[in-house]
């Protein structure tokens, strides 16, 4: 299981709109529609942005959007606040009840 | 509402064992499956594995397998990742995490507060 692969880095001004990529294989993201996003501020736990490629938790901003198109699985926050500076983690089913996920990508916010 | 509590920070020596706690409270422990994720310092998270305590299977990342052990104990609604033959690039926050929504499926919305574990001799 090899890490999926995210841009190490982004950057936008607060009111823009900035997509994170996320790309596997056709073991995983491809294969199983079911990519899953995670915010991680500094010292904290991670939180679900994310699921099943498009699907928002309850409550969550309608400002956080995911869609998904072969092997790639793609982010989209728009209206960038302040607050939304923070890590940003893709993770995929594997399979077997397995899961890997990307490398991590840091959201700036100039 | 479900909470997961670890146990708290270790400090170990190369070659020794970890063992952390994630205690859940607030509902029905065994209907979920319990993942472990670690996070080295600076660096992205890692899927090591999980279990699913009502089939009490376990299921590792290769990367893991064989030093990995993740056991429940249902009496106290508590999940268990035995860490052993460590070395110094096990340093790291070691999660767990879980899903209890009803309305989503495979994802993690639910996790614990994380546990840091250091290997140093």
């Amino acid at each position: 299981q090899s890490a999926l692969t995210q841009p190490a880095s982004v950057s936008g001004s607060p009111g823009q709109s900035i997509t994170i990529s996320c790309t596997g294989t056709s073991s995983d993201v491809g294969t199983y529609n079911l990519v899953s996003w995670y915010q991680q501020h500094p010292g904290k736990a991670p939180k679900l942005m994310i699921s099943e490629g498009s699907k928002r938790p309850s409550g969550l901003s309608n400002r956080f959007s995911g869609s998904q198109s072969g092997n790639t699985a793609s982010l989209t926050i728009s209206g960038l606040q302040a607050e939304d500076e923070a890590d940003y983690y893709c993770c995929s089913y594997a399979g077997s009840s397995t899961w890997v996920f990307g490398g991590g990508t840091k959201l700036t916010v100039l | 509402q479900v909470h997961l509590v670890q146990s708290g920070t270790e400090v170990k020596k190369p070659g020794s064992s970890v063992k952390v706690s994630c205690q859940a409270s607030g509902n029905t422990f065994n209907s979920y499956a319990i993942s472990w994720v670690r996070q080295a310092p600076g660096q992205g998270l890692e899927w090591m594995g999980g279990i699913i305590p009502i089939f009490g299977t376990t299921n590792y990342a290769q990367n893991f397998q064989g030093r990995v052990t993740i056991t429940t104990d249902e009496s106290t609604s508590t999940a268990y990742m035995e860490l052993s033959s460590l070395r110094s690039e096990d340093t790291a926050v070691y999660y767990c995490a879980s899903l209890v929504s009803t309305v989503i499926t495979h994802a993690f919305d639910i996790w614990g507060q994380g546990t840091l574990v250091t290997v140093s001799s």
